[in-house]
Formats: structure tokens, sequence, C-alpha cells
């Protein structure tokens, strides 16, 4: 199975920061990459798709970048509501696997 | 609006069973991939089982081979996750999503998650 490791494990940031989150494949997937939202005690949230493409609904903020085994989240300008766990997962393989969760916290 | 509801979580002994219901409404369920995926309390997401439109192709991940069951009923807009010999570490919030068609399969809608406990 494809094994996905996001860096870092969790962050600090302030509103109006700009924030990275790296995710990275044991082998190629291609552009099968997607990111998740996930606030405490909710269900995940899709944010971005085949690696670049923003849900509807989702803010321009956001934007994912990558091929074959390095990805990247951004936030460009981080909002209250972004703090939260973000998690990429591959779509390649039928099998599908997340990446194990970057938290984002309040500076 | 796309609507998952899970049910069936709760408590069991080690080595115990229990099966887990997605009810889906207001898509043509029998268009979709469908999945379960997991989240240990504190820890991260784990996906666990998909199933194709008709039901002809399963997959799992290592740790429940053998163990757990994906099945769908189409008539019924449901699926299921028939989870036996459950194990301590087999607890956790269990979420039913879809798999998107026009987006490469990314998991579009989310169930609100049904808990399993596994302990004695």
């Amino acid at each position: 199975d494809i094994q996905m490791t996001q860096s870092p494990s969790s962050l600090f940031a302030s509103v109006g920061d700009r924030v990275t989150i790296t995710c990275r494949a044991s082998q190629s997937v291609s552009t099968s990459l997607n990111w998740y939202q996930q606030k405490t005690a909710t269900a995940p949230k899709l944010l971005i798709y085949t690696t670049s493409t923003l849900q509807r609904g989702v803010p321009s903020r956001f934007s994912g970048s990558g091929f074959g085994t390095a990805f990247t989240l951004t936030i460009s300008s981080m909002q209250p509501e972004d703090f939260a766990t973000y998690y990429c997962q591959q779509s390649y393989t039928a099998t599908r696997t997340f990446g194990q969760g970057t938290k984002v916290q309040i500076k | 609006e796309v609507e998952l509801v899970e049910s069936g979580g709760g408590l069991v002994q080690p080595g115990g069973s229990l099966r887990l219901s997605c009810g889906a409404t207001r898509f043509m369920f029998s268009n979709y991939w469908m999945t379960w995926v997991r989240q240990a309390p504190g820890k991260g997401l784990e996906w666990v089982a998909n199933i194709k439109e008709d039901g002809s192709e399963k997959n799992y991940v290592d740790s429940v081979k053998g163990r757990f069951t994906i099945s769908r009923d189409n008539a019924k807009s449901s699926m299921f996750l028939q989870m036996n010999s459950l194990r301590v570490e087999d607890t956790a919030v269990y979420y039913c999503a879809r798999e998107s068609r026009s987006q490469l399969r990314s998991f579009d809608y989310w169930g609100q998650g049904t808990p399993v406990t596994v302990s004695s």
C-alpha cells in the first residue's frame, strides 16, 4: 500500500500568516491527491481534490500543488476558522490512504 | 443535499461482532463507490474499506482483512460493514463517505460517524 507522510505534524500560526503543509507519497500517485479539513468532533470536509482543484465553496486562500510524490497545501492568510487538522489522502490506488494529519493551532 | 447517516455503533467485548449501516439519500447511490473511514480517539483518519458501485470489487486495509466485510444493497441505498473478531484497537468513530465520480474518487460527502468501543 502507498504510505502518505505529512509534515509538520503540528504547527502554530497567527491570523494572517501564510501556512504550508507538505505531503509525501511512498510512490507516485500522479495527481490523485486530496486534502481534507477536520475540526474537533466533526466529520472531515473535502477542501481540494486532484492536487489543486478547490471543492465548491472553499475560499481561494486555500491552494494545492504538486505531482507524483510531493504535494503542498497552502493557506495564504490564516483566518480564525482555518484552525483545524488537515489530512492529505491518495486516491491513486483502490486501497486509499491518508496522511497522519497536521494540526494547525493558534499562536 | 446529499445525506449519509451511519448507525449500529456501540460497546462490544473483544472478540465480538458488530454490523454498521450507512443510509444514503438524495443521490443515485448505485452510481457511486462508497467507503468506510475510521478515527480512533485522539488519532488521525484511517481508511478502512471501499466497495464498487455494483459490489463486484471490495478493498480493505490490511489490519481488517479477514475480519471485516463490506457490502451494499443498492435497492435500499445502504452500505454495511460487518465487523467480526473485534479488537480493542478497532475502537474508533466510523464514518461512511461517498467517493466522487467527477472528482477522481475524493470523498466528497461524509456521514456524522458512529462510535464503536471494543472493551471488556
